[in-house]
């Protein structure tokens, strides 16, 4: 029962570099987002996908690629990584949009840009 | 737009005591969810409990209630008998129904809750 699988756990890039956050889920789900968590801000939406073929930003998208070519994969793109960058990343997914449906989390990607 | 307010920046309980944790929230959406979340120190992110906004009883799982005030726009949550275990972070947010906020969580910034013994 692996639901939402998130890759790597770890990652420090220079500036400038770029890089893939995979995720990938096995519950069917339509929905499918990435959020950062930085201290004192709670979670924020960086892109979000209603499925396959379809994505759109979310509150702080810029620096960040999505693309969602299957139901089961969303991975983040880091163009040109900056320190400002440096956060913790959660992909999450839910069965649909509707307000009574709980998001379900990865356990996180922490990343530092140097 | 959608708005959750977490006052407590950090809170502390005695082992087998009871604690609310304070959420308020503010929306326009006639129809919302509203979602506790508990985030010990290893990251992840644990769903601990739901409300519907039309719900007319209060939520319970366990040990966790959500004192669900409408009116008042709140959604506190109360957990009883504290374990060391529950010292963790603890989020509120909610999920609307349409014009966008169903897109996505809209989260507080936690509560850093902790459990002495």
């Amino acid at each position: 029962n692996a639901g939402v699988t998130q890759t790597p756990k770890f990652q420090v890039l220079k500036t400038g570099q770029s890089m893939t956050l995979q995720c990938a889920q096995d519950m069917n789900h339509e929905y499918m987002s990435w959020y950062r968590q930085d201290p004192g801000m709670g979670l924020r939406l960086i892109h979000y996908s209603v499925g396959a073929g379809i994505t759109d930003q979310g509150e702080v998208p810029n620096g960040y690629n999505v693309s969602r070519s299957t139901t089961e994969d969303f991975p983040l793109r880091l163009l040109s990584a900056a320190p400002s960058q440096t956060s913790v990343y959660f992909c999450a997914s839910s069965y649909s949009i509707r307000s009574n449906e709980k998001l379900f989390f990865g356990s996180g990607t922490q990343l530092s840009v140097l | 737009a959608q708005k959750i307010t977490q006052t407590q920046p950090g809170m502390f309980v005695q082992e087998k005591e009871a604690v609310t944790l304070d959420c308020t929230y503010d929306t326009s959406d006639q129809s919302y969810g509203l979602f506790w979340y508990k985030q010990p120190s290893s990251g992840e992110m644990i769903f601990l409990i739901y409300q519907g906004s039309y719900d007319e009883q209060n939520a319970t799982e366990g040990r966790y209630s959500l004192n669900f005030q409408k009116a008042r726009k709140s959604a506190n949550l109360v957990i009883s008998a504290s374990q060391l275990g529950d010292s963790a972070m603890y989020f509120c947010a909610m999920r609307g129904d349409s014009g966008g906020s169903n897109y996505k969580l809209t989260f507080g910034k936690g509560t850093l809750l902790t459990v002495n013994p």
